[in-house]
């Protein structure tokens, strides 16, 4: 199975701070990456798919980069409805893997 | 809408089995495949298995087989997954969610509710 791995596995920020949340994964998965955004007691949120292709719907400071092993998340101005888990998901082969979660808390 | 709505919470003993049900609306349901993905309380997500629901073929975790099956009624749009051997770590929020390689490269685009199985004696 792929591992995918997230760091930081949580982080404190401001609104209006820059954040980025990095994915690695155990062998390449191409472009075959994803983000999801979780808030407490909901269904996880597609946020990007493809490592770099923004779902329809979601604003545009999220922004996602990286192929291979290597993917970046970024939100360039942290709003305070962002703060929530954010889970990197492979679907290049099965098992579909996600990373372990990154939570993004108040500072 | 895309919409994907799941059967209500359960509780079951340890041992019996649960079967959870996930109808789809407002898309072609045989064009994507339907995946299961639950999550225990305070953990992440982990990927169960999927279902094509064109052929009804399924791909499953290593660690669920044996123990899941998942079908689907394609004259209803829903697709099930049913766990057998229930355990007190099976206890989780069980999602279903829906992915097309040919359009969001496999990611998972739209997600459940979400269905709560409780297992306690």
């Amino acid at each position: 199975d792929i591992q995918m791995t997230q760091s930081p596995p949580s982080l404190s920020a401001s609104v209006g701070d820059r954040v980025t949340i990095t994915c690695r994964a155990s062998q390449s998965v191409r472009s075959y990456l994803s983000w999801h955004q979780q808030k407490p007691g909901k269904a996880p949120k597609l946020l990007i798919y493809a490592a770099s292709s923004l779902q329809s719907g979601v604003p545009s400071r999220f922004s996602g980069s990286g192929s291979g092993t290597d993917f970046t998340l970024t939100i360039s101005s942290l709003q305070p409805e962002d703060f929530a888990t954010y889970y990197c998901q492979q679907s290049y082969t099965i098992p579909d893997t996600f990373g372990q979660g990154t939570k993004v808390d108040i500072k | 809408q895309v919409q994907l709505v799941q059967s209500g919470a359960e509780v079951k003993k340890p041992g019996a089995s649960v079967k959870v049900s996930c109808k789809a609306s407002g898309y072609t349901f045989t064009g994507y495949y339907m995946h299961w993905v639950r999550q225990a309380p305070g953990q992440g997500l982990e990927w169960m298995g999927r279902i094509n629901p064109n052929s009804g073929g399924t791909d499953f975790a290593q660690k669920f087989q044996g123990r899941v099956t998942m079908t689907r009624d394609t004259s209803i749009n829903t697709g099930y997954m049913d766990l057998s051997s229930l355990r007190s770590d099976d206890t989780a929020v069980y999602y279903c969610t829906r992915a097309a390689v040919a359009v969001t490269g496999g990611a998972f685009d739209t997600w459940g509710q979400g269905t709560l199985v409780t297992v306690s004696s």
